[in-house]
């Protein structure tokens, strides 16, 4: 069965920092990986995906994320935060063999402080 | 916004209530979907409808109903509830084709509270 782990909890960082927050994954088959927010009082917002082709995918806010097959993970990424990047991030993980099924990591939380 | 929209964004209620959640979206999608989501746990699959047709469901307890009269709107029918179904439910909505690759558009979700 498919499944995403994200190990950190929270991740803290200052503002003009580069932060990353990590995701793991496991499938059976080729795996389609995509990256959520949510705010306070809100559903969560598509960030990017990563689907086929180049590791290194841009998204939303200038999040970018980095596909890395042989350690099976694919973490977020965004070369200087903002405080208004803080926030709930969830990794997610589709396979082949998995119709609509989306598997949803427990998020991390990102403190940006000022 | 994401063009879902989801009604209303709070709920209490007491055990013998009958309530309903609805969800509907704007960006011509052919899937909907209800997730629940509880603190400190993964965002877990309720239900899924493509085409209006309910494709699956996720073990989910009889007292949660899903409706889907048409693929725009989705509702969830809610009845003698339990305190541990208080949570986030969130509609999302997306495009299904041929392949998983389409990302699912989320509604802001609707808190309920059970007492």
């Amino acid at each position: 069965a498919q499944s995403v782990a994200q190990p950190e909890d929270q991740v803290n960082v200052a503002e003009g920092n580069p932060l990353t927050v990590k995701c793991t994954y496991s499938v059976s088959g080729n795996p389609y990986l995509f990256w959520y927010v949510q705010y306070p009082n809100r559903g969560l917002q598509f960030l990017l995906k990563y689907i086929t082709g180049d590791n290194l995918v841009k998204g939303s806010y200038g999040f970018e994320a980095e596909f890395n097959k042989s350690q099976t993970s694919f973490h977020l990424k965004k070369p200087s935060a903002l405080v208004s990047d803080s926030a709930l991030y969830f990794c997610a993980v589709r396979d082949q063999t998995g119709f609509q099924k989306l598997v949803f990591g427990t998020g991390t939380r990102l403190l940006v402080s000022p | 916004e994401t063009g879902v929209t989801q009604t209303p964004r709070h709920l209490v209620m007491g055990m013998t209530n009958k309530k309903s959640l609805k969800c509907e979206q704007h960006l011509g999608h052919n899937a909907m979907y209800w997730y629940k989501q509880s603190a400190k746990k993964p965002l877990e699959l309720m239900f899924v409808y493509n085409f209006k047709e309910q494709t699956e469901n996720n073990s989910v307890p009889s007292r949660f109903s899903p409706e889907c009269p048409n693929s725009s709107h989705l509702f969830l029918h809610l009845h003698t509830l339990q305190p541990e179904d208080s949570a986030l439910y969130l509609c999302a909505s997306s495009q299904e084709f041929e392949g998983p690759t389409y990302e699912q558009y989320f509604g802001p979700g609707t808190r309920l509270t059970v007492t």
